[in-house]
């Protein structure tokens, strides 16, 4: 059965980068067909897509975000990561990594949807 | 302000039918793709509950279905019971900008 779980810190600094990784056990993170994302959710608040990475590195990261955000992909150590740099306040929420399948037309990666899901990780920004 | 606009809230009794809308636009929904809903419960992370526009995931009740039309989709949800009171989300694809995948504001759907 496929796990996801979030880890890093939960407290971050204004003007610093917050850096999280997304540990995937029970499946390989270098298996075809599969995109790895990250999505966040303000308190109180909706779900906001960060962006999406391939087992190959390519990735799609939302406009709004795109000049701050970097995620990467750890093959040997079945992990993805996310950097998200100049953090404020705004950008406290809880952040879940998940695991995009499709069912058809799977050339086409806006097929793509969250199939599995990791339980979130808090992070605060504040001094 | 979400590209797809759903409603804040939705309520009904034990047993009852509710659906939950999912409005978008020519970019989005109205362009062809597909439409996916999910389900959070209170305190928990989200799971998937349609995917495709209509299709349920082994281990989802077939009392949820999901429909799409146009540039619009739906949810619906019969014989409402108690566990079904969260927080539901559709989620879809937009070509515009450079291209992103878009959430709802999500709804409360409250079993009275």
């Amino acid at each position: 059965q496929l796990q996801l779980q979030e880890s890093g810190p939960g407290l971050v600094k204004p003007s610093e980068t917050l850096s999280l990784t997304c540990t995937v056990s029970g499946g390989s993170i270098s298996s075809r067909g599969y995109y790895w994302g990250w999505i966040r959710q303000p308190p109180g608040k909706g779900l906001e897509w960060i962006g999406n990475i391939y087992y190959s590195g390519s990735a799609y990261y939302n406009p709004s975000l795109k000049s701050r955000v970097t995620i990467s992909v750890d093959t040997s150590m079945n992990q993805f990561s996310l950097k998200l740099s100049s953090v404020t306040a705004a950008d406290t929420a809880v952040y879940y990594c998940a695991r995009l399948g499709c069912s058809t037309s799977c050339y086409f990666y806006y097929y793509y949807y969250m199939d599995v899901w990791g339980k979130g990780t808090t992070v605060t920004v504040s001094s | 302000q979400s590209v797809l606009t759903q409603p804040p809230s939705v309520s009904g009794a034990p047993g009852q039918r509710v659906t939950i809308s999912c409005t978008g636009s020519s970019s989005n929904i109205g362009a062809g793709y597909d439409v996916h809903w999910y389900q959070q419960l209170p305190g928990t992370a989200p799971k998937l509950l349609i995917s495709g526009n209509s299709n349920r995931p082994s281990g989802v009740p077939d009392r949820f279905s999901g429909s799409k039309s146009g540039t619009s989709a739906s949810l619906a949800i019969t014989g409402l019971q108690a566990e079904d009171e969260a927080d539901y989300y559709c989620q879809s694809y937009d070509s515009s900008l450079s291209g992103y995948w878009v959430f709802g504001g999500g709804t409360k759907l409250t079993v009275l």
